[in-house]
Protein backbone atom coordinates (compact mmCIF):
# COMPACT_ATOMS: atom_id res chain seq x y z
CA UNK A 1 0.00 0.00 0.00
CA UNK A 2 0.92 3.58 -0.16
CA UNK A 3 2.56 5.07 2.41
CA UNK A 4 2.94 8.42 4.48
CA UNK A 5 5.40 9.36 7.00
CA UNK A 6 5.00 12.18 9.26
CA UNK A 7 7.50 14.00 11.27
CA UNK A 8 8.26 14.18 13.78
CA UNK A 9 7.14 11.18 15.54
CA UNK A 10 6.75 13.21 18.98
CA UNK A 11 7.71 16.58 20.39
CA UNK A 12 7.34 18.31 23.84
CA UNK A 13 7.56 22.10 23.69
CA UNK A 14 7.06 24.91 25.99
CA UNK A 15 4.08 26.64 25.95
CA UNK A 16 3.33 30.06 23.89
CA UNK A 17 6.27 28.61 20.97
CA UNK A 18 5.10 27.18 18.01
CA UNK A 19 5.20 23.39 16.27
CA UNK A 20 5.69 22.28 12.18
CA UNK A 21 4.46 19.10 11.67
CA UNK A 22 5.36 17.36 8.47
CA UNK A 23 3.31 14.87 6.43
CA UNK A 24 4.77 13.64 3.32
CA UNK A 25 3.40 11.26 0.31
CA UNK A 26 6.24 8.96 -0.38
CA UNK A 27 5.10 6.70 -3.38
CA UNK A 28 2.19 8.45 -4.68
CA UNK A 29 0.88 12.07 -5.54
CA UNK A 30 -1.91 13.29 -3.28
CA UNK A 31 -3.99 15.95 -4.33
CA UNK A 32 -5.42 15.90 -0.83
CA UNK A 33 -4.55 15.65 2.73
CA UNK A 34 -6.25 15.73 5.64
CA UNK A 35 -5.16 16.50 9.52
CA UNK A 36 -6.93 14.83 12.06
CA UNK A 37 -6.67 15.52 16.00
CA UNK A 38 -7.02 12.15 18.09
CA UNK A 39 -7.66 12.57 22.08
CA UNK A 40 -6.66 9.71 24.16
CA UNK A 41 -9.27 6.76 24.36
CA UNK A 42 -11.45 8.77 21.59
CA UNK A 43 -12.02 9.24 17.76
CA UNK A 44 -10.13 10.82 14.91
CA UNK A 45 -11.91 14.08 14.69
CA UNK A 46 -10.93 15.77 11.31
CA UNK A 47 -9.04 19.47 12.00
CA UNK A 48 -9.21 20.69 7.85
CA UNK A 49 -8.35 19.29 4.70
CA UNK A 50 -6.15 20.59 2.02
CA UNK A 51 -5.68 20.40 -1.41
CA UNK A 52 -2.76 21.28 -3.33
CA UNK A 53 -1.85 24.99 -4.24
CA UNK A 54 -5.35 25.86 -2.92
CA UNK A 55 -6.19 26.86 0.82
CA UNK A 56 -7.02 24.53 3.50
CA UNK A 57 -10.95 24.11 4.49
CA UNK A 58 -10.95 23.83 8.25
CA UNK A 59 -13.80 22.01 9.92
CA UNK A 60 -16.39 23.90 11.97
CA UNK A 61 -14.60 25.15 15.74
CA UNK A 62 -11.22 24.80 14.53
CA UNK A 63 -9.41 27.66 14.65
CA UNK A 64 -7.63 28.21 11.37
CA UNK A 65 -5.05 30.95 12.89
CA UNK A 66 -4.10 28.43 15.28
CA UNK A 67 -3.40 25.53 13.30
CA UNK A 68 -1.95 26.91 10.20
CA UNK A 69 -1.90 24.32 7.38
CA UNK A 70 0.26 24.41 4.13
CA UNK A 71 -0.18 22.00 1.13
CA UNK A 72 2.53 23.24 -1.08
CA UNK A 73 3.58 20.21 -3.07
CA UNK A 74 1.81 17.40 -4.17
CA UNK A 75 3.82 15.13 -1.63
CA UNK A 76 3.92 17.79 0.90
CA UNK A 77 1.64 19.33 3.76
CA UNK A 78 2.30 20.85 7.09
CA UNK A 79 0.46 21.76 10.05
CA UNK A 80 1.79 24.52 12.38
CA UNK A 81 0.36 24.96 15.60
CA UNK A 82 0.67 28.22 16.59
CA UNK A 83 1.52 29.90 20.27
CA UNK A 84 0.69 26.46 21.36
CA UNK A 85 -0.78 25.61 24.47
CA UNK A 86 -0.90 23.21 26.77
CA UNK A 87 -4.51 21.97 25.72
CA UNK A 88 -3.00 21.50 22.21
CA UNK A 89 -1.54 18.47 23.75
CA UNK A 90 -2.90 15.60 21.23
CA UNK A 91 -1.97 13.50 18.86
CA UNK A 92 -1.87 14.51 15.04
CA UNK A 93 -2.54 12.15 12.00
CA UNK A 94 -2.55 12.82 8.96
CA UNK A 95 -4.05 10.95 5.49
CA UNK A 96 -3.04 11.74 2.33
CA UNK A 97 -5.64 10.81 -0.82
CA UNK A 98 -4.20 10.11 -4.56
CA UNK A 99 -5.84 9.11 -7.56
CA UNK A 100 -7.76 6.40 -5.29
CA UNK A 101 -10.87 7.44 -3.17
CA UNK A 102 -8.48 5.48 0.11
CA UNK A 103 -6.92 7.60 2.60
CA UNK A 104 -3.52 6.45 3.54
CA UNK A 105 -2.66 7.57 6.96
CA UNK A 106 0.45 8.51 8.66
CA UNK A 107 1.82 6.93 11.39
CA UNK A 108 0.88 10.33 13.72
CA UNK A 109 2.73 13.29 15.90
CA UNK A 110 2.16 12.95 19.45
CA UNK A 111 2.66 16.63 20.51
CA UNK A 112 3.37 17.65 24.50
CA UNK A 113 3.13 21.66 25.74
CA UNK A 114 4.40 22.32 28.61
CA UNK B 1 -24.10 15.69 7.95
CA UNK B 2 -23.01 11.89 8.49
CA UNK B 3 -22.13 10.10 12.13
CA UNK B 4 -20.67 6.13 12.88
CA UNK B 5 -21.49 4.76 16.17
CA UNK B 6 -19.59 1.80 17.72
CA UNK B 7 -21.53 0.73 20.49
CA UNK B 8 -18.67 -1.39 21.99
CA UNK B 9 -16.08 0.22 23.60
CA UNK B 10 -14.10 -3.01 24.79
CA UNK B 11 -14.21 -6.58 23.97
CA UNK B 12 -12.24 -8.95 25.38
CA UNK B 13 -11.88 -12.47 23.68
CA UNK B 14 -10.05 -15.80 23.88
CA UNK B 15 -8.09 -16.80 21.18
CA UNK B 16 -10.20 -18.71 18.21
CA UNK B 17 -13.27 -17.03 19.98
CA UNK B 18 -15.65 -15.48 16.93
CA UNK B 19 -15.59 -11.82 16.40
CA UNK B 20 -18.70 -9.31 15.74
CA UNK B 21 -17.84 -5.70 16.09
CA UNK B 22 -21.00 -3.00 15.41
CA UNK B 23 -20.97 -0.13 13.23
CA UNK B 24 -24.23 1.61 13.03
CA UNK B 25 -23.87 4.69 10.37
CA UNK B 26 -26.36 7.63 9.67
CA UNK B 27 -26.34 9.54 6.57
CA UNK B 28 -29.46 10.05 4.43
CA UNK B 29 -27.43 9.46 1.03
CA UNK B 30 -25.46 6.86 -0.32
CA UNK B 31 -22.04 6.04 1.29
CA UNK B 32 -18.56 4.40 1.35
CA UNK B 33 -17.72 2.31 4.84
CA UNK B 34 -14.41 1.54 5.97
CA UNK B 35 -12.45 -0.12 8.98
CA UNK B 36 -9.85 0.74 10.40
CA UNK B 37 -7.65 -1.12 12.69
CA UNK B 38 -4.62 0.47 14.78
CA UNK B 39 -2.68 -1.93 16.48
CA UNK B 40 -0.38 -0.85 19.44
CA UNK B 41 1.81 1.72 19.09
CA UNK B 42 1.10 1.62 14.94
CA UNK B 43 -0.81 3.93 12.89
CA UNK B 44 -4.25 3.74 11.59
CA UNK B 45 -4.49 0.56 8.25
CA UNK B 46 -7.25 -0.04 5.92
CA UNK B 47 -9.04 -3.43 6.75
CA UNK B 48 -11.58 -3.32 4.43
CA UNK B 49 -13.48 -1.01 2.22
CA UNK B 50 -17.21 -1.56 0.91
CA UNK B 51 -18.23 1.37 -2.06
CA UNK B 52 -20.22 -0.99 -4.11
CA UNK B 53 -21.80 -4.05 -5.44
CA UNK B 54 -21.56 -7.42 -2.84
CA UNK B 55 -22.57 -6.13 0.36
CA UNK B 56 -20.00 -8.99 1.81
CA UNK B 57 -16.56 -7.81 1.45
CA UNK B 58 -13.29 -9.62 2.56
CA UNK B 59 -10.63 -7.59 4.13
CA UNK B 60 -6.86 -8.60 5.31
CA UNK B 61 -6.27 -10.84 8.05
CA UNK B 62 -9.34 -12.70 7.61
CA UNK B 63 -11.56 -9.68 8.64
CA UNK B 64 -14.75 -9.86 6.68
CA UNK B 65 -17.78 -7.09 6.85
CA UNK B 66 -21.24 -7.02 5.60
CA UNK B 67 -23.24 -3.70 4.37
CA UNK B 68 -26.85 -4.05 5.34
CA UNK B 69 -28.05 -1.14 3.66
CA UNK B 70 -31.81 -1.41 5.36
CA UNK B 71 -30.18 -1.45 9.23
CA UNK B 72 -27.50 1.37 8.27
CA UNK B 73 -24.88 -1.34 9.29
CA UNK B 74 -20.99 -2.77 8.54
CA UNK B 75 -20.35 -4.68 11.07
CA UNK B 76 -16.76 -6.04 11.05
CA UNK B 77 -16.45 -10.12 11.76
CA UNK B 78 -13.76 -13.01 12.10
CA UNK B 79 -14.40 -16.52 13.10
CA UNK B 80 -11.48 -16.95 14.87
CA UNK B 81 -9.39 -14.12 16.08
CA UNK B 82 -5.37 -14.29 17.12
CA UNK B 83 -4.00 -12.66 19.90
CA UNK B 84 -2.42 -10.68 16.86
CA UNK B 85 -5.63 -9.24 16.37
CA UNK B 86 -5.82 -6.90 19.54
CA UNK B 87 -5.84 -3.28 18.63
CA UNK B 88 -8.27 -0.33 17.94
CA UNK B 89 -10.82 -0.84 15.53
CA UNK B 90 -12.32 2.06 14.09
CA UNK B 91 -15.54 2.18 11.47
CA UNK B 92 -15.60 5.47 9.38
CA UNK B 93 -17.95 6.81 6.46
CA UNK B 94 -17.87 8.93 3.75
CA UNK B 95 -20.60 10.24 1.62
CA UNK B 96 -20.64 9.11 -1.77
CA UNK B 97 -20.61 10.88 -4.49
CA UNK B 98 -18.78 13.91 -3.06
CA UNK B 99 -21.24 16.31 -1.78
CA UNK B 100 -21.46 19.99 -3.93
CA UNK B 101 -18.91 22.07 -2.49
CA UNK B 102 -18.01 19.17 -0.08
CA UNK B 103 -15.18 17.11 0.42
CA UNK B 104 -14.15 13.28 1.07
CA UNK B 105 -14.52 14.07 4.70
CA UNK B 106 -14.10 10.27 6.28
CA UNK B 107 -16.22 10.43 10.35
CA UNK B 108 -14.69 8.17 12.40
CA UNK B 109 -16.60 6.21 14.93
CA UNK B 110 -15.26 6.32 18.74
CA UNK B 111 -13.16 2.78 18.19
CA UNK B 112 -13.73 -0.23 20.02
CA UNK B 113 -10.19 -1.56 21.39
CA UNK B 114 -10.26 -5.25 21.43
CA UNK B 115 -8.45 -7.88 23.98
CA UNK B 116 -7.58 -11.20 23.09
CA UNK B 117 -6.42 -13.63 25.41
CA UNK B 118 -3.84 -16.24 24.93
Amino acid sequence: GAVVSQHPSWVICKSGTSVKIECRSLDFQATTMFWYRQFPKQSLMLMATSNEGSKATYEQGVEKDKFLINHASLTLSTLTVTSAHPEDSSFYICSARGRRREQFFGPGTRLTVL
Amino acid sequence: AQSVSQHNHHVILSEAASLELGCNYSYGGTVNLFWYVQYPGQHLQLLLKYFSGDPLVKGIKGFEAEFIKSKFSFNLRKPSVQWSDTAEYFCAVNASPRPPGGNEKLTFGTGTRLTIIP
